[in-house]
């Protein structure tokens, strides 16, 4: 079954610590996405990639960083700079226009 | 700068009725359009998209208007279900590139 993972559904976290949110896909797609979701703002990009070892800032990239070692992995690292962590995460992927999306990661920071 | 825009946080709509979700964009490079439908707690689930170069598409109960020239795009459901209650979003995007830009959702509410 093809599919894109995210991992874990719940995430708590401390202020001050850095935290690596997990996706993983299996759908052989070259371009990645993360996003983050806020009430009432929709989906606003962090950071995406198009090809492995290349990624570009998206639209609030401030606060967090990425890696693209391997096809199939877009972790993303939500660090202590992020002024206000507490979301819901989503991982999208595509091949062509139409992105597919993960679960998503509920990310609480007190 | 919102270039995607839904004006309508939310929509209520009886059971069997007709759905009219609407989004506007500015941004006239847009040539690609599509709607997710987003469930609490879950990510966004493709469900139909239109080219620039169609006024409309049709899948089952969901239909797609766009009208460039009003740079306008709606999102029919017919007849709507309870299953259909979910966040709407509209998305957009330019020429050959994947990155795609989100409207702010509506909430769909079908009432039985």
């Amino acid at each position: 079954d093809g599919g894109i993972t995210q991992s874990p559904k719940y995430l708590f976290r401390k202020e001050g610590q850095n935290v690596t949110l997990s996706c993983e896909q299996n759908l052989n797609h070259d371009a990645m996405y993360w996003y983050r979701q806020d009430p009432g703002q929709g989906l606003r990009l962090i950071y995406y990639s198009q090809i492995v070892n290349d990624f570009q800032k998206g639209d609030i990239a401030e606060g967090y960083s990425v890696s693209r070692e391997k096809k199939e992995s877009f972790p993303l690292t939500v660090t202590s700079a992020q002024k206000n962590p507490t979301a819901f995460y989503l991982c999208a992927s595509s091949i062509f226009g139409e992105q597919n999306f993960g679960p998503g990661t509920r990310l609480t920071v007190t | 700068d919102q270039q995607v825009k839904q004006n309508s946080p939310s929509l209520s709509v009886q059971e069997g009725r007709i759905s009219i979700l609407n989004c506007d964009y500015t941004n006239s490079m847009f040539d690609y359009f599509l709607w997710y439908k987003k469930y609490p707690a879950e990510g966004p689930t493709f469900l139909i998209s239109i080219s620039s170069i169609k006024d409309k598409n049709e899948d089952g109960r969901f239909t797609v208007f766009l009208n460039k020239s009003a740079k306008h795009l709606s999102l029919h459901i017919v007849p709507s279900q309870p299953g259909d209650s979910a966040v709407y979003f509209c998305a957009a995007k330019t020429g050959g590139g994947n990155k795609l830009t989100f409207g702010t959702g509506t909430q769909l509410k079908v009432e039985l």
